[in-house]
């Protein structure tokens, strides 16, 4: 069965250009989660949806950030205008609603460069 | 300003010999913790998770010790093995809640 989908696995963009990051969550879970990871700070959660709703995206860096979660198959993330700073790895992670904390699925990441 | 924290970016230890990876949280409000860890080129995943009822946690060879007065956990793996060479992070959260807060994490080299 297949696990957390993410595209594209590497990104390399140029500063001011928007960047677009896909998910496939797990079929049948409801949640869903974006995360970032850099050295600095580790694992970020930056937003989190239930049932396609946005719930807290109080991890949002600023407002270049945006995330959409149209149908309960597909998630994106958008940057826009990206930055050098917004190089990291970015995760996606689903799980059932109410579920145990540990049933966050992650996919392989994507990692980005902006130069 | 961080509330899960991991002060060692690396461990390096003897295959066979004990790794103790440690972690610090400022949120005393947190009662639930977890670790995960991750693979090059892999997502995190789920390790052990120990609820703030427990002082300790234990599966196969790994365990979880929780100091709740320290504000303070670590992860004990016996004996080590090279398959354990991976990155690990601590998170921690509210018990039914799926906001996770993780640490920076700590990268653990098992030498041969």
């Amino acid at each position: 069965d297949a696990g957390v989908i993410q595209s594209p696995r590497h990104e390399v963009t140029e500063m001011g250009q928007e960047v677009t990051l896909r998910c496939k969550p797990i079929s049948g879970h409801n949640s869903l989660f974006w995360y970032r990871q850099t050295m600095m700070r580790g694992l970020e959660l930056l937003i989190y949806f239930n049932n396609n709703v946005p719930i807290d995206d109080s991890g949002m860096p600023e407002d270049r950030f945006s995330a959409k979660m149209p149908n309960a198959s597909f998630s994106t993330l958008k940057i826009q205008p990206s930055e050098p700073r917004d190089s990291a790895v970015y995760f996606c992670a689903s799980s059932f609603p109410q579920a145990l904390q540990e049933t966050q699925y992650f996919g392989p990441g994507t990692r980005l460069l902006v130069l | 300003d961080q509330q899960v924290k991991q002060n060692s970016p690396s461990l390096s230890v003897q295959e066979g010999r004990i790794s103790i990876l440690n972690c610090d949280y400022t949120n005393s409000m947190f009662d639930y913790f977890l670790w995960y860890k991750k693979y090059p080129a892999e997502g995190p995943t789920f390790l052990i998770s120990i609820s703030s009822i427990k002082d300790k946690n234990e599966d196969g060879r790994f365990t979880v010790f929780l100091n709740k007065s320290a504000k303070h956990l670590s992860l004990h793996i016996v004996p080590s093995q090279p398959g354990d060479s991976a990155v690990y992070f601590c998170a921690a959260t509210l018990q039914g809640a799926q906001k996770l807060v993780f640490g920076q994490g700590t990268r653990l080299t098992i030498n041969p």
